[in-house]
C-alpha cells in the first residue's frame, strides 16, 4: 500500500523555523516527483514547492521562495521541508504529495494525513 | 492566491446531477495544460478524483466525470449520493511555473 506519513509539525513563533518530514512507502521514492501542498484553516489548497527525483530540480510558489528549501533523501525514502522566517501567514496544514504524471500535466497522489503547522507569538 | 475560480457552493437532491466549473485563463488551462480535480471529506487529506481532464483512477465510481474546454473545466457528479457531501477543488499548471488549485467548491447534498 502507498503511504505517505508527514511530521514535524507544531506552534512556531513568527520569524522561527521548523523542518516537516515525510515518510514514503509502498513505492518506488526515487523514480517520482515529490511535492509539499499547504491548507490554512478554512481555506483552500495552496501549492508550495516540487522537487525532481533527484533532487536537481526545485519549484516554489512566490511567497515562499528564499525562506522554504524542499529536499529528499531517497536513501531514506523521505521528503522534507525546511521553513525558516515563518510568519502567521505561513499557518496550515502541510500535505506531502507524490506526483503523477509529465510536466505541465501533472497531478498529486495520494497525500499524507497531513501536520499542522502554527505561526503565533 | 488561487487563480482557477469555482463556485463556492453547489447543491442537489440525491440522484440529481451537479456540475462544479473551474475558470481559468490563457496562462493555465486554455494554454492546454490538463485539469484534475480532488475530493476532500470533512477532516481528512484530498483525494484524486479526476486526472487528465477527463480520467478517473481506479476506485472512483463512474458517477464522476469531468471535461474540459476552452479556459474552463467542469466536473459532473450524477446520481448525488450523501457520501458526496465535501469540498471538491480543480487543480492545474500555470505557466508562471506553478501548479495552481481552484478556489474550491463545497458540495451539500439536500
Amino acid at each position: 500500500e502507498v503511504q505517505l506519513v508527514e511530521s514535524g509539525g507544531g506552534l512556531v513563533q513568527p520569524g522561527g523555523s521548523l523542518r516537516l518530514s515525510c515518510a514514503a512507502s509502498g513505492f518506488t521514492f526515487s523514480s517520482y516527483w515529490m511535492s509539499w501542498v499547504r491548507q490554512a484553516p478554512g481555506k483552500g489548497l495552496e501549492w508550495v514547492a516540487n522537487i525532481k527525483q533527484d533532487g536537481s530540480e526545485k519549484y516554489y510558489v512566490d511567497s515562499v521562495k528564499g525562506r522554504f528549501t524542499i529536499s529528499r533523501d531517497n536513501a531514506k525514502n523521505s521528503l522534507y521541508l525546511q521553513m525558516n522566517s515563518l510568519r502567521a501567514e505561513d499557518t496550515a496544514v502541510y500535505y506531502c504529495a507524490r506526483v503523477g504524471g509529465i510536466t505541465g500535466t501533472t497531478w498529486f497522489d495520494p497525500w499524507g494525513q497531513g501536520t499542522l503547522v502554527t505561526v503565533s507569538s | 492566491q488561487s487563480v482557477l475560480t469555482q463556485p463556492p457552493s453547489v447543491s442537489g437532491a440525491p440522484g440529481q446531477r451537479v456540475t462544479i466549473s473551474c475558470t481559468g485563463s490563457s496562462s493555465n488551462i486554455g494554454a492546454g495544460y490538463d485539469v484534475h480535480w480532488y475530493q476532500q471529506l470533512p477532516g481528512t487529506a484530498p483525494k484524486l478524483l479526476i486526472y487528465g481532464n477527463s480520467n478517473r483512477p481506479s476506485g472512483v465510481p463512474d458517477r464522476f466525470s469531468g471535461s474540459k474546454s476552452g479556459t474552463s473545466a467542469s466536473l459532473a457528479i450524477s446520481g448525488l449520493q450523501a457520501e458526496d457531501e465535501a469540498d471538491y477543488y480543480c487543480q492545474s499548471y500555470d505557466s508562471s511555473l506553478s501548479e495552481v488549485f481552484g478556489t474550491g467548491t463545497k458540495v451539500t447534498v439536500l
